[in-house]
């Protein structure tokens, strides 16, 4: 199947610096990519739908301005979270379409963010 | 818009033994299931989806899981448990194809006793 890879995958940041992960499609063109967020022991919670070339379209109560999402090429999705704080530690993984194969979602292995 | 409910946390077996792994969904069209196995600190790995046809879909490892319009239901199901099948299960289901995402259920952990 289709690969998705993140970096990095884990990082540890001090309270009040950004974090940018990347993600990316490795062997095909992902015109749509998707950011997760799993708190432990939870389930993966959609934060936003990111289409390349335009902005992200944010699920309910994600702050847009704290987490940044850009999908500037077909095969790379970058994630920042800004100012992060500790309640911003998780586990946080991309999922990526492909275009050619309509019902598939590939996921990446995702990244632990811990802040300090 | 569509769910996914997993009702059990927690699922026990012994080793040898058939394991079922519950999920009920719920969608406006037809629904697209899936279902996914994250190890500790590891993304999701696939396991097996039903788009149409056959109600019982073969995936990885040998797991298999059973489409049932009627019940809305789309158990995980294996014949014989491995310890090492010990993790954290997702039914996923998305209700037309294109760009909308994946919506997942709260998980299932299962946990295999030799």
């Amino acid at each position: 199947g289709a690969v998705v890879s993140q970096h990095p995958s884990w990082v540890i940041c001090k309270s009040g610096t950004s974090v940018k992960i990347e993600c990316r499609s490795l062997d095909f063109q992902a015109t749509t990519m998707f950011w997760y967020r799993q708190f432990p022991k939870q389930s993966l919670m959609l934060m936003a739908t990111s289409n390349e070339g335009s902005k992200a379209t944010y699920e309910q109560g994600v702050e847009k301005d704290k987490f940044l999402i850009n999908h500037a090429s077909l095969t790379l999705s970058t994630l920042t979270v800004t100012s992060a704080h500790p309640e911003d530690s998780s586990f946080y993984i991309c999922s990526a379409r492909d275009p050619l194969a309509v019902y598939e979602q590939y996921f990446g292995p995702g990244t632990r963010l811990t802040v300090t | 818009a569509q769910s996914v409910a997993q009702p059990e946390d927690q699922v026990n077996v012994a080793e040898g033994n058939p394991l079922t792994v519950k999920c009920t969904y719920s969608v406006s069209g037809n629904p697209y299931l899936f279902w996914y196995v994250q190890y500790p600190n590891r993304g999701l790995q696939f396991l097996l989806k039903y788009i149409t046809g056959d109600n019982l879909v073969k995936g990885s490892y040998g797991f298999e899981a059973e489409f049932n319009k009627s019940q809305t239901s789309f158990h995980l199901k294996k014949p014989s448990a491995l310890v090492s099948d010990s993790a954290l299960y997702f039914c996923a289901v998305r209700d037309i194809p294109g760009n909308t995402p994946l919506v997942f259920g709260k998980g299932t952990r299962l946990s295999v006793i030799a």
